[in-house]
């Protein structure tokens, strides 16, 4: 499964958008891009994932570049409860008994 | 309903005593895993069972014993705790092997004195 990238850490405002951004410049065709978040004492929560349309569902949006070398979390109106680690993972979906890869994340927090 | 469910929540033990997780999902999925969060907050895979057969055993040692006596539970069992598998445990499902839409437990804040 191909490596990612994401900033250490963000700040955002509550009731502003937050942009989470992951590099995945070794993605290969057949590789999905997903995201998680944990919030601090919970497991991780599984969000959205995409393979190079853009998506969207109840929690966020997620743009994939056109060259599927990245991309951006979208939180339309975050909250103070989105403060969390946020992971980018890109896995096949063939990849048969491989698993979630998580690396290091983005920890958001959402301040007042 | 708590679709993934483990107990205990926390587990304070001494060095060398056996304990055992219990993990239950009511999913109706079929794969279920385990993996470990250290202190400095890696989410590492441990173990993966599909349909009660272990599939992967990410070089876990051998104290550690998953036991899926059906398809709904994938229990975790440790032998001689040492002070190094102080962690935080959490079970996992997924609709099948290739699903990485999991859904995860709460967690198993495990500490050894």
């Amino acid at each position: 499964d191909a490596k990612t990238t994401q900033p250490t850490s963000m700040d955002c405002a509550e009731g502003r958008a937050a942009n989470l951004p992951c590099n995945h410049s070794t993605i290969s065709g057949n590789e999905y891009v997903y995201w998680y978040r944990q919030i601090h004492s919970q497991g991780p929560q599984y969000i959205i994932h995409g393979l190079k349309n853009n998506e969207t569902n109840e929690m966020a949006s997620l743009i994939i570049t056109e060259d599927r070398k990245s991309s951006t979390l979208i939180l339309p109106h975050a909250t103070l409860r989105d403060t969390a680690v946020y992971y980018c993972i890109v896995r096949g979906l063939n990849s048969g008994y491989s698993t979630l890869t998580f690396g290091k994340g983005t920890m958001l927090l959402v301040s007042p | 309903d708590t679709a993934v469910s483990q107990t205990p929540k926390y587990l304070v033990t001494q060095m060398g005593n056996d304990k055992s997780i219990k993990c239950e999902q009511n999913l109706g999925h079929d794969t279920m895993y385990w993996y470990k969060q250290d202190s400095k907050k890696f989410l590492k895979i441990m173990f993966s069972y599909n349909n009660k057969e272990l599939i992967i055993n990410e070089t876990v040692p051998n104290r550690f014993s998953p036991k899926s006596p059906d398809k709904a539970h994938l229990n975790l069992h440790i032998n001689s705790l040492e002070l190094g598998d102080s962690a935080v445990y959490f079970c996992a499902s997924s609709q099948s092997v290739a699903g990485a839409e999991a859904f995860f437990g709460q967690g198993t804040r495990l500490t050894v004195v």
